[in-house]
């Protein structure tokens, strides 16, 4: 049983579309991170959220407590955006990481 | 599926202490490993990238002689926190990777120096 859920696992996109990864939990939890990874690095934090929605540059997210789910979006999506993204939920003591989302852009 | 195996998974130690954590990759080979750290209330900062048989890479504000990292095998990555203080008190995680592959997360290691 998978703590939190991602998807889509594969995403590709063309140049200047609208994405949106989706994140789905079943335990309580204190705070939920969006993180990227590019290839060979580690990982940044993008978001940390607890509620409501948070918007950096042309990245959004939202989550929504009651029904323990929350989505990334990028808008005006470009080649730099390719890496893979993941969610992680936090209870307090420690993390659940979703399995995480390619996301390839297009030129 | 791939695991990472971290340990201990609490500790609870005096000031000037030092502690080592282990990163294990139990069926695949890890070229690459991370560490990060979490804060109460934050998000994950990665520490530092330690690449199999080489230094490790440090991020910048992260002290090396501080936070000592071996990984001297495929399947093994260290940290050490040397003469640990409470201002290291924090969860630390690691994560390994073979190639280009996801990351896998061990569970986390809380650590509280009184």
């Amino acid at each position: 049983k998978n703590e939190v859920e991602q998807s889509p696992q594969n995403l590709t996109a063309q140049e200047g579309e609208f994405i949106t990864i989706n994140c789905s939990y079943s335990v309580g939890i204190s705070a939920l991170h969006w993180l990227q990874q590019h290839p060979g690095g580690g990982i940044v934090s993008l978001f940390m959220l607890s509620s409501g929605k948070k918007k950096h540059g042309r990245l959004i997210a939202t989550i929504n407590i009651q029904e323990k789910h929350s989505s990334l979006h990028i808008t005006a999506s470009h080649p730099r955006d390719s890496a893979v993204y993941i969610c992680a939920v936090d209870p307090g003591n420690q993390f659940y990481f979703g399995t995480g989302t390619s996301l390839t852009v297009i030129p | 599926g791939a695991v990472v195996s971290q340990h201990p998974s609490r500790v609870i130690c005096k000031s000037g202490t030092s502690v080592k954590i282990e990163c294990r990759s139990l069926d695949f080979q890890a070229t690459t490993m991370f560490w990060y750290r979490q804060f109460p209330k934050q998000s994950l900062m990665l520490m530092a990238t330690s690449n199999e048989g080489s230094k490790a890479t440090y991020e910048q504000g992260v002290e090396k002689d501080k936070f000592l990292i071996n990984h001297a095998s495929l399947t093994l990555s260290t940290l050490t926190v040397t003469s640990a203080h409470p201002e290291d008190s924090s969860f630390y995680i690691c994560s390994a990777s073979s190639g280009d592959q996801p990351q896998h997360f061990g569970d986390g290691t809380r650590l509280s120096i009184l």
